[in-house]
């Protein structure tokens, strides 16, 4: 298995942007968490998902962050319009709900918004 | 806000001594885990400690886990230089695998 695939990798956009982040899950997992990463605020889930439902949506910062689950192979976390505050290292993470709880994360996309 | 604080945030030792760093939590847990990360990478989870038990090993990983204090520790024996990382604890609580990390603590190891 390929593992939790992220795309893009870096992404340079200018304030006001729309801005998409794409997510596959290993398959099988049926969970799927977004986290941000920055040096100020460490490493937050924002929102995860279980059988493609979100399931907890409160650590979305605004109303400005939507996250998709369209099918349990693909998700998005899209910023519209995006902040130069948004910058940071987006990390998507999967799991098996029956599993022990390990998650498997992505590598990452380091978005910096300009 | 973090459920896992890890002490000492920073921690520098020379190869082939242990490292033990600590994780302190603040609501009950189904289980606690341990994650590192190498600069600019994603996490890779190292061991899992469930509620109901008090040691786990695996290979030079040693965690061990005080529900009474809330508390876990990872002690990392015969350190290497590839163990230069920042490792985090997760608290996993409630029905999910939704898990809370702390700020972690980042290690350094000087060959």
């Amino acid at each position: 298995d390929a593992g939790v695939i992220q795309s893009p990798r870096h992404e340079v956009t200018e304030m006001g942007q729309e801005v998409t982040l794409r997510c596959k899950p290993i398959s099988g997992h049926n969970s799927l968490f977004w986290y941000r990463q920055t040096m100020m605020r460490g490493l937050e889930l924002l929102i995860y998902f279980n059988n493609n439902v979100p399931i907890d949506d409160s650590g979305m910062p605004e109303d400005r962050f939507s996250a998709k689950m369209p099918n349990a192979s693909f998700s998005t976390l899209k910023i519209q319009p995006s902040e130069p505050r948004d910058s940071a290292v987006y990390f998507c993470a999967s799991n098996a709900l029956w599993a022990s709880g390990e998650q498997f994360f992505g590598p990452g996309t380091r978005l910096t918004v300009l | 806000s973090q459920q896992g604080e890890e002490d000492p945030q920073a921690l520098s030792i020379q190869e082939g001594e242990n490292a033990t760093m600590n994780c302190s939590y603040k609501t009950s847990i189904n289980n606690l885990q341990w994650y590192r990360q190498n600069s600019g990478r994603g996490l890779v989870h190292l061991i899992l400690i469930r509620s109901n038990e008090r040691e786990k090993h695996s290979g030079r990983l040693r965690v061990t886990l005080d529900t009474s204090k809330k508390s876990s520790s990872l002690l990392i024996t015969a350190s290497r230089a590839a163990d230069t990382a920042s490792d985090f604890c997760a608290a996993n609580s409630g029905g999910y695998q939704k898990v809370t990390f702390g700020i972690g603590t980042k290690l350094q190891v000087i060959p």
